[in-house]
């Protein structure tokens, strides 16, 4: 089956420390990948997208992704968080099932501690 | 990047009675999208808001009972009709550019409903 993974459901870092948020995607052909955010009662906003151009894709707000086809992995990483990160993040993959399909992932909140 | 606004932002409403809901993008796109987030989950795409003509939906949801509207580029609407409990949700609209596996959505902010 072709599907999207967030492998988990919460993060907790500490302010100023690394964020790393897992995604695995399953699928036959090269995807199309992207990350979104979503603050509590706000809509979603994109903070990146993966299109098959450089694999190293750099967002908003600091945050970057890699796509490694090899490990079928795109994870979302930014060096050091911010209390604004706090918020919900969906990876969201575009899949070729015939004809164009988008699925979200389950997604993984994120708390930063001060 | 597209603007999208949704009416209401909000709603409590009554088992049994219908709510429209509008969408309102600031430029003209091809595609138009409704989602549901049911509480603590993800969204999971209702339909596709086909300008001209009827919606696609996707499996598990129909027309009866989410009857959609785009008359033009810019506007849609999706109404959740015969309500229950279980439609409590956000319901979100979004707006695509591009096309195929280079289609980028972008999302207005929501219609909280609570079915009581």
């Amino acid at each position: 089956a072709q599907s999207v993974t967030q492998l988990d459901s919460h993060v907790s870092v500490s302010e100023g420390t690394p964020v790393l948020l897992r995604c695995n995607y399953s699928s036959s052909y090269s995807p199309s990948l992207f990350w979104y955010v979503q603050h509590p009662n706000k809509g979603l906003q994109l903070l990146l997208k993966y299109t098959s151009a450089a694999t190293l894709v750099k967002g908003i707000n600091g945050f970057e992704a890699e796509f490694k086809k090899s490990e079928t992995s795109f994870h979302l990483t930014k060096p050091s968080a911010h209390m604004s990160d706090a918020a919900e993040y969906f990876c969201v993959v575009i899949l070729n099932t015939g004809g164009f399909k988008t699925i979200f992932g389950a997604g993984t909140r994120l708390f930063v501690k001060a | 990047s597209a603007v999208i606004s949704q009416k209401p932002s909000r709603d409590i409403c009554q088992r049994g009675t219908s709510l429209t809901i509008q969408c309102q993008v600031d430029s003209q796109v091809t595609m138009m999208f409704w989602y549901r987030q049911q509480p603590g989950q993800s969204l999971t795409l209702i339909a596709t808001a086909n300008q001209g003509s009827e919606a696609t939906y996707e499996s598990g949801f129909v027309i009866d009972k989410f009857p959609i509207s785009r008359p033009n580029l810019t506007f849609s609407t999706l109404t959740v009709s015969n309500m229950s409990p279980e439609d409590s949700s956000i319901y979100l609209c979004s707006a695509g550019e591009g096309q195929g596996a280079n289609l980028e959505q972008f999302f207005g902010p929501g219609t909280r409903l609570t079915v009581l």
